[in-house]
């Protein structure tokens, strides 16, 4: 089984600062990790996903993400932020195998985009 | 296209009434799954079709739920009796050959009170 911590419940910050979002997650296999964007009144929009290859990911609206296999993390980050970032953000995992269609999804992070 | 729809968008009702939320999926994906979002417990995965058979309901809280999809157009979820506890936001996903890429497209969810 898998599990998400996102660190953070809230992050305000003002706009055009550089921001983070930190996630690290707990699995016994190898691991899809995936960010997810929720903006006010609607469903979810994936981010970013890493399935292999770099671990540095590139994902819509400027985002980016590392992940870290020795420290378990997958933290989100974006240089500049807008108003417009002002959403909550998952991070989610899935394993790599079989059952990669359950995807584990964390509490959620706030982003508050201050002008 | 017209992305995922659900219905209702918000409903309210009574404990011990019977609740049915709907949901139709992007047209040609494979894979629908029924999620509920709640502050404690966060978004959990309640059910999982493939080509409408369901393949994992391991998360279905109860004998009170239950969830169909007939065809590959439309699934349903539904609660009977209803409970306070019931209380959240149901989203239904859809996505092409599973969710092991992460992409998942999330309707805009169905806000439930039950009073």
């Amino acid at each position: 089984a898998q599990s998400v911590t996102q660190l953070d419940s809230q992050v305000p910050v003002f706009e055009e600062a550089p921001v983070e979002l930190r996630c690290n997650y707990s699995s016994s296999v190898s691991v899809y990790l995936f960010w997810y964007v929720q903006y006010p009144n609607q469903g979810l929009q994936l981010l970013l996903k890493y399935l292999s290859g770099s671990t540095l990911v590139k994902g819509i609206n400027g985002f980016e993400a590392e992940f870290n296999k020795s420290q378990t993390s997958f933290h989100l980050r974006k240089p500049s932020v807008h108003i417009s970032d002002t959403a909550e953000y998952f991070c989610a995992v899935s394993d790599s195998g079989g059952s990669n269609y359950k995807l584990t999804f964390g509490k959620g992070t706030l982003l508050t985009v201050n002008p | 296209d017209a992305g995922v729809i659900q219905s209702p968008r918000h409903e309210v009702t009574e404990m011990g009434q019977e609740v049915t939320l709907r949901c139709k999926p992007i047209s040609g994906h494979n894979s629908l799954f029924w999620y509920r979002q709640t502050m404690m417990r966060g978004l959990e995965l309640l059910i999982y079709f493939n080509n409408n058979v369901p393949i994992d309901d391991s998360g279905m809280p109860e004998d009170r739920f239950s969830a169909k999809m007939p065809n590959a157009s439309f699934s349903t979820l539904k609660i009977q009796p209803s409970e306070p506890r019931d209380s959240a936001v149901y989203f239904c996903a859809s996505s092409l050959y599973g969710a092991g890429e992460g992409k998942l497209f999330f309707g805009s969810g169905t806000q439930l009170s039950v009073l």
